[in-house]
């Protein structure tokens, strides 16, 4: 069964940091481009961070450039997300998401876990 | 990297049939068939529904479909069933190499 299991979310204080994990099962890691998105409570879908399948390329989102880092360790099957300068804003449940691909393309988030909830408040 | 527009909610009886649009720009939508939908029950991740703008993945109803019209997506429900009720998002690429999803549409069976 393919399977993505998020971990290390917390409660933080602003200004601090913590790390994300991901941890993908039943498929070849290494072949697949790899997303963290969030949700804040209540609200919608934002898409965060991209990597390739090797580590590169490397995209972001305005609203976290600069202070997350995505990154993936192929041998262990995991992604990671090192977020710091936490803000109240950065309050939400992250997803990690496998780009999927089909026999002739590559462009759609499936499947997802089930999140790890990330709440940054003093 | 500006949200991509949804309605905010929609709503329909059973057995009806609802649209929702997803409305972008030439820089994602309108440039890319990488177009897919998702569904969201609450307190559930999202399951996709829709990708390359029409495809349905196996085990998606068939009441599920999808279009585009230059930047504008639209997810079509036919049908509609007590279960479909739920949030939908659309999502395409960009051509700065990033992704953007619409802001959510709340869909009520009435």
């Amino acid at each position: 069964e393919v399977q993505l299991v998020e971990s290390g979310g917390g409660l933080v204080q602003p200004g601090g940091s913590l790390r994300l994990s991901c941890a993908a099962s039943g498929f070849t890691f290494s072949n697949y481009e790899m997303n963290w998105v969030r949700q804040a409570p209540g609200k919608g879908l934002e898409w965060i961070s991209y990597i390739g399948s090797s580590g590169y390329p490397i995209y972001y989102a305005d609203s976290v450039k600069g202070r997350f880092a995505i990154s993936r360790d192929n041998a262990k099957n995991s992604l990671y997300l090192q977020m710091s300068s936490l803000r109240a804003e950065d309050t939400a449940l992250y997803y990690c998401a496998r780009i999927d691909c089909s026999t002739t393309s590559c462009g759609w988030f499936d499947p997802w876990g089930q999140g790890t909830l990330v709440t940054v408040s003093s | 990297q500006s949200a991509l527009t949804q309605p905010a909610s929609v709503s329909g009886s059973p057995g009806q049939s609802i649209t929702i649009s997803c409305t972008g720009t030439s820089s994602d939508i309108g440039a890319y068939v990488y177009v897919s939908w998702y569904q969201q029950h609450p307190g559930k991740a999202p399951k996709l529904l829709i990708y390359d703008v029409t495809n349905r993945p196996s085990g998606v109803s068939h009441r599920f479909s999808g279009s585009k019209s230059g930047s504008t997506a639209s997810l079509t429900i036919s049908g509609l069933q007590a279960d479909d009720e739920a949030d939908y998002y659309c999502n395409s690429y960009t051509h700065s190499g990033s992704w953007v999803f619409g802001g959510g549409t709340k869909l009520t069976v009435l």
